[in-house]
């Protein structure tokens, strides 16, 4: 029940198009959302983060859309660059511990 | 700031020495984390502290592992002996209690055992 299941593990898209990456849980309990973004050689860093209260937070080209009657979350990411490139884990918690996906790595093509 | 500062950034050693990690989390910060990745594992929590002391170290593998946080600006991860299955990058992360539930994570130390 701890578990955040993230998908897919990996995904190439064109450059400009839609980046779509998923995830589900089953703790009713967790409170907060966020999305890290990990480029090679560097420590993850928080990308985006969501509140179950709401449905939908967009920061730029970045979403994070919210089903809590479903229980999963997805990030979008809108015209996709290379320098979009890099691995995405999602997380969910309801304290100080986050609970973590098994990442994305995301590749775009120029 | 200058975030999260860990060292050595890289470490190789030989199977069976000792390895010391070590951290300095974010002034003020109150819970200092440290995660372990490798591709087959990605991302895992071994063991986190709240105002030095430490609060679940479920995570960590076996009793080689040790965490110390003697005071509020350092910790470290020790493995003795350290085995090549231990090889991996080795993540600090710290947050505030208050004001927000992000973590801030170091560079990472990577770890290889020969």
């Amino acid at each position: 029940q701890q578990q955040v299941k993230q998908s897919p593990q990996s995904l190439i898209v064109q450059k400009g198009g839609i980046s779509i990456i998923n995830c589900a849980y089953e703790n009713t309990a967790f409170d907060y959302f966020p999305w890290y973004q990990q480029f090679p050689g560097k420590g993850p860093a928080l990308l985006i983060a969501i509140r179950p209260d709401v449905s939908e937070k967009k920061e730029g080209r970045f979403t994070i859309s919210f089903n809590k009657s479903a229980k999963q979350f997805s990030l979008h990411i809108m015209d996709s660059q290379p320098g979009d490139s890099a691995t995405y884990f999602c997380a969910a918690t309801s304290n100080y511990q986050l609970i973590w996906g098994a990442g994305t790595k995301l590749i775009i093509k120029p | 700031d200058a975030g999260v500062i860990q060292s050595p950034r890289h470490e190789v050693t030989e199977m069976g020495q000792e390895v010391t990690l070590r951290c300095k989390p974010i002034s003020g910060h109150d819970y200092l984390f440290w995660y372990r990745q490798t591709m087959m594992r990605g991302l895992e929590l071994l063991i986190y502290f709240n105002n030095n002391v430490p609060i679940d170290d479920s995570g960590m593998p076996e009793d080689r592992f040790s965490a110390k946080m003697p005071n509020a600006s350092f910790s470290t991860l020790k493995i003795q002996p350290s085995e090549p299955r231990d090889s991996a990058v080795y993540f600090c992360a710290s947050r505030k209690r208050e004001g927000g539930n992000e973590q801030f994570f170091g560079p990472g130390t990577r770890l290889t055992v020969l």
